[in-house]
């Protein structure tokens, strides 16, 4: 069946420092791919997503580039803030599949120091 | 918009007893799930339906009951609350469909623990 592997966390990071979360999946054909970000406190929000390969998903600076020949997602920031501290997960889903399909990765867990 | 929306934020229970999660929605969403999220692993999909009057069950449905006798509301019950039911359970809700349609929005969760 489908998979998510997320890098282990946590990762923890200075202001300022550039941000790499790693995101490998398993999945036949070409499903969406998601990063969802969950602050202390509330539920997960979609951050960016990829319905295609070579697509690049990108908000509030962060960015990830859908690969298929690496089946990877990876979850980049150049310069991270202390408000980005947060859990960040990794998702796919079938292409055209229903919300129900969703596949979560573990989550990694950023915390980012002043 | 309120949008997701559950109650209680905590909630202690001892081995054996009952409660009802709640979770309400204000957008007209037809498609709503219960995750339980625990430590190290994702989230995984507890119950889910398409609509008031249709539910079904999701990877991890033993354990938990739903009803959604209308499109706002879909409460999760624990029958007999167990040790391993502790964890943190989300609801979610999206426009359903498939495709680009499918953006869920999530509730900020709920703390339950059983002792």
């Amino acid at each position: 069946g489908d998979s998510v592997t997320q890098m282990e966390g946590p990762v923890t990071l200075s202001e300022e420092a550039f941000l790499t979360i790693n995101c490998t999946y398993t999945a036949t054909g070409y499903p969406s791919l998601f990063w969802y970000v969950q602050y202390p406190g509330e539920g997960l929000q979609l951050l960016l997503k990829a319905t295609k390969a070579d697509d690049k998903g990108s908000n509030k600076g962060f960015e990830a580039t859908y690969r298929k020949e690496t089946t990877s997602f990876h979850l980049e920031k150049g310069s991270v803030q202390v408000s980005d501290s947060a859990v960040y997960f990794c998702a796919l889903r079938p292409p055209w599949g229903s919300a129900r399909q969703l596949t979560f990765g573990s989550g990694t867990q950023l915390t980012v120091l002043p | 918009n309120a949008g997701v929306t559950q109650t209680p934020k905590f909630q202690v229970l001892k081995t054996g007893q009952s409660m009802t999660l709640q979770c309400a929605q204000d957008m007209n969403h037809e498609y709503m799930s219960w995750y339980r999220q625990d430590p190290g692993m994702g989230l995984r999909l507890i119950h889910y339906s398409v609509g008031a009057g249709i539910t079904d069950q999701g990877e991890v449905p033993n354990g938990y009951n739903v009803s959604r006798s209308t499109t706002e509301d879909f409460p999760l019950r624990l029958l007999s609350a167990a040790p391993s039911q502790t964890s943190v359970y989300f609801c979610a809700s999206s426009y359903g469909g498939t495709g680009d349609y499918n953006e869920q929005f999530f509730g900020p969760g709920t703390r339950l623990t059983v002792l």
